[in-house]
């Protein structure tokens, strides 16, 4: 799986956009874009996933460049609970595959 | 949606006896159940992947003889922790994926927190 970049911390305001981003330059024409995020002391949380298009659901937006080499993912209205530790993971969609974490990016909103 | 359950939720105990932890997806069936460790402020570090129906197969520097690893349906799988000390206290993070081939989504549980002393 292609390594990930992100930075270690960020903080955003409440009720404000949450931008975060994660350079995966390595990354290949078969492998999608992931993002999990854990609050503390819990499992991961699924966010969203993407291959080229931009995607968005219910939780948040996920803007891949054209490229590919680079993501962005998007809280619309960062919340305290948005509070927690965003993780940007590219991997091959296979039937097996396991999820590889790196450092992510601690996200602190505050009021 | 898809939910993932641990039990127990925390364990303490002492060293040397063995615990085990349990992993159950609720509302789907997971052909595939993957077991994660976590220790203070670092990231999960994936220890085993569990088939339903096979052997599991252990990450690198992971001992299967003291991580004991049982899948034995499509709704559970366990994770034995034997001979426990305490350098094996940490978090313990199953993850779960429906069968379906083109559902790529893993599910997590909420963890459970082993403190040997």
């Amino acid at each position: 799986d292609a390594k990930t970049t992100q930075p270690p911390s960020m903080d955003c305001a409440e009720g404000r956009a949450a931008n975060l981003p994660c350079n995966h330059s390595t990354i290949s024409g078969n492998e999608y874009v992931y993002w999990y995020r854990q609050i503390h002391s819990q499992g991961p949380q699924y966010i969203i996933h993407g291959l080229k298009n931009n995607e968005t659901n219910e939780m948040a937006s996920l803007i891949i460049t054209e490229d590919r080499k680079s993501s962005t993912l998007i809280l619309p209205h960062a919340t305290l609970r948005d509070t927690a530790v965003y993780y940007c993971i590219v991997r091959v969609m296979n039937a097996g595959n396991m999820l590889t974490f790196g450092g992510g990016t601690r996200l602190m909103v505050k009021p | 949606g898809a939910v993932v359950s641990q039990h127990p939720s925390r364990v303490i105990c002492k060293s040397g006896t063995s615990v085990k932890i349990e992993c159950r997806s609720l509302d789907f069936q997971a052909t595939t159940m993957f077991w994660y460790r976590q220790f203070p402020k670092q990231s999960l570090m994936l220890m085993a992947t569990s088939n339903e129906g096979s052997k599991a197969t252990y990450e690198q520097g992971v001992e299967k003889d003291k991580f004991l690893i049982n899948h034995a349906s499509l709704t559970l799988s366990t994770l034995t922790v034997t001979s426990a000390h305490p350098e094996d206290s940490s978090f313990y993070i199953c993850s779960a994926k429906p069968g379906d081939y083109l559902q790529e989504t893993q599910y997590f549980g909420p963890g459970t927190r082993l403190l040997v002393l």
